[in-house]
């Protein structure tokens, strides 16, 4: 297996609505990226998770919350977000100890209403 | 810190005409280097990478790269163009450390003429 795949592939939101992202590989990669891009623009590092621990935020709001529940997956919830949220949002993942690359999900299509 | 230029936001080749698409790096110590394709609506897919060793890569569909450590240079390459070749591209870098940050180009919108 060597996909990253990510649910659902589009996500339409309230903006007091609470809902997650979710993000799976079987490649055995045990580090794992959420990444935010808007259109016509590079992807934007949100988090990044090494051993599932988070080892890098980058000053994303509070109404973004990451989680690791095991080597395999990354979540993504989402609360209170507002319209300038909306994005393909990417997870992608890779080997731990040296960055070879990232291997890319095809990310979820997130409107937020 | 590392950055990574891309020159030509649109570039725009005929069908069959050789492919070429720009990217620098700024670094003292040269990183692990990276293209990657992105077409409509999708994540985006690796299509080769520098880490050590051959300086030309070869990649999927028939790209290529060389890495120009005096140049600061990793620039994409595909001698002729397909139709199917249309789509963003973006060059990107690495440091060597463990579950680092790649540090994407701007991206390049690749338009293939008929």
């Amino acid at each position: 297996d060597t996909e990253v795949t990510q649910t659902p592939k589009h996500l339409v939101m309230g903006m007091t609505n609470k809902k997650s992202l979710k993000c799976e590989q079987h490649m055995g990669h045990r580090a794992m990226y959420w990444y935010k891009q808007k259109a016509k623009k590079p992807p934007e590092l949100m988090f990044v998770y090494s051993y599932e621990k988070l080892s890098i935020n980058e000053s994303v709001p509070s109404r973004f919350s990451p989680e690791c529940p095991n080597s395999s997956l990354l979540n993504l919830h989402l609360h209170a977000l507002q319209p300038e949220d909306s994005a393909l949002y990417l997870c992608a993942s890779s080997q731990a100890d040296r960055n070879y690359g990232y291997t890319f999900g095809s990310g979820t299509r997130l409107t937020v209403v | 810190a590392q950055s990574v230029t891309q020159l030509g936001s649109h570039v725009s080749v005929s069908e069959g005409a050789l492919v070429l698409l720009r990217c620098n790096y700024s670094s003292s110590v040269p990183p692990y280097l990276f293209w990657y394709v992105q077409y409509p609506n999708q994540g985006l897919q690796l299509l080769l990478k520098y880490t050590t060793g051959a300086t030309l890569v070869k990649g999927i569909n028939g790209f290529e790269a060389e890495f120009k450590k005096s140049e600061t240079s990793f620039h994409l390459t595909k001698p002729s163009a397909h139709m199917s070749d249309a789509a963003e591209y973006f060059c990107a870098a690495s440091d060597y450390s463990s579950a680092s940050k790649i540090i994407f180009g701007s991206g390049t919108r690749l338009s293939i003429r008929p």
